[in-house]
């Protein structure tokens, strides 16, 4: 069962854009979400996290934004660096840790 | 501090084998968890540990297993391997016994022929 969704596979921007990132989720109880950003032959790596009581959270170019109402959380990345092209997993926390399907993100130079 | 390491990082198997893949966690965590990757379906939940009881099991079959050690190390196993089982396999620690942040391995990478 797919609690946590991320329905675009793939997104390319221009470098210096912004990059928004997406992901819904069915599960009212989850409490927790998280970021984590996976490069090729690594292991997924935390990038930002929210908690359910806050709808807006930022660390440097980073940003994440929480409707609790609509059930979607969305990553902002501004400006947008080739260096940020990875693979993006939304996760979601009850009494484990869920996670999307991934988002694939290409920044262009 | 040593990150979360897997062994091994490749390895092939054929239909109808069992594998046993391993995990040490990050010195002091406690909480291990067990994550599938395949392209298309993300990081699937496949199973946790917490101070050697599993805690919490996604929706596999009974074919995947796991346990942990006391000394935290976590082994998963599956049995009677099928071809759908080729897929990346990803240990994460934790620090707390709530799920917390989770820091990865680098993954073992199963291919079944």
């Amino acid at each position: 069962d797919q609690q946590v969704k991320q329905n675009s596979p793939s997104l390319s921007v221009q470098e210096g854009r912004i990059s928004i990132l997406n992901c819904d989720y069915t599960n009212s109880m989850f409490d927790y979400f998280l970021w984590y950003k996976k490069y090729p032959a690594e292991g997924p790596t935390f990038l930002i996290s929210i908690s359910s009581i806050k709808d807006k959270n930022e660390d440097g170019r980073f940003t994440v934004f929480l409707n609790k109402s609509a059930k979607h959380l969305s990553l902002h990345i501004v400006p947008s660096q080739p260096g940020d092209s990875a693979v993006y997993f939304c996760a979601a926390r009850y009494s484990d840790m869920r996670f999307g399907a991934g988002t694939r993100l290409t920044v262009k130079p | 501090k040593a990150g979360v390491t897997q062994t091994p990082r490749y390895l092939i198997k054929t239909r109808g084998q069992q594998v046993t893949l391993s995990c040490s966690p990050i010195s002091g965590h406690r909480s291990v968890s067990w994550y599938q990757q395949t392209p298309g379906q993300g990081l699937q939940f496949l199973f946790e540990y917490f101070s050697e009881t599993q805690r919490n099991k996604g929706n596999f079959p009974g074919r995947f297993s796991g346990r942990q050690f006391s000394n935290s190390r976590s082994e998963m196993n599956v049995s009677t391997l099928e071809l759908g089982d080729s897929a990346l396999y990803l240990c994460a620690s934790s620090s707390r016994a709530w799920p917390g942040e989770l820091f990865f391995g680098e993954g073992s990478r199963l291919t079944v022929l």
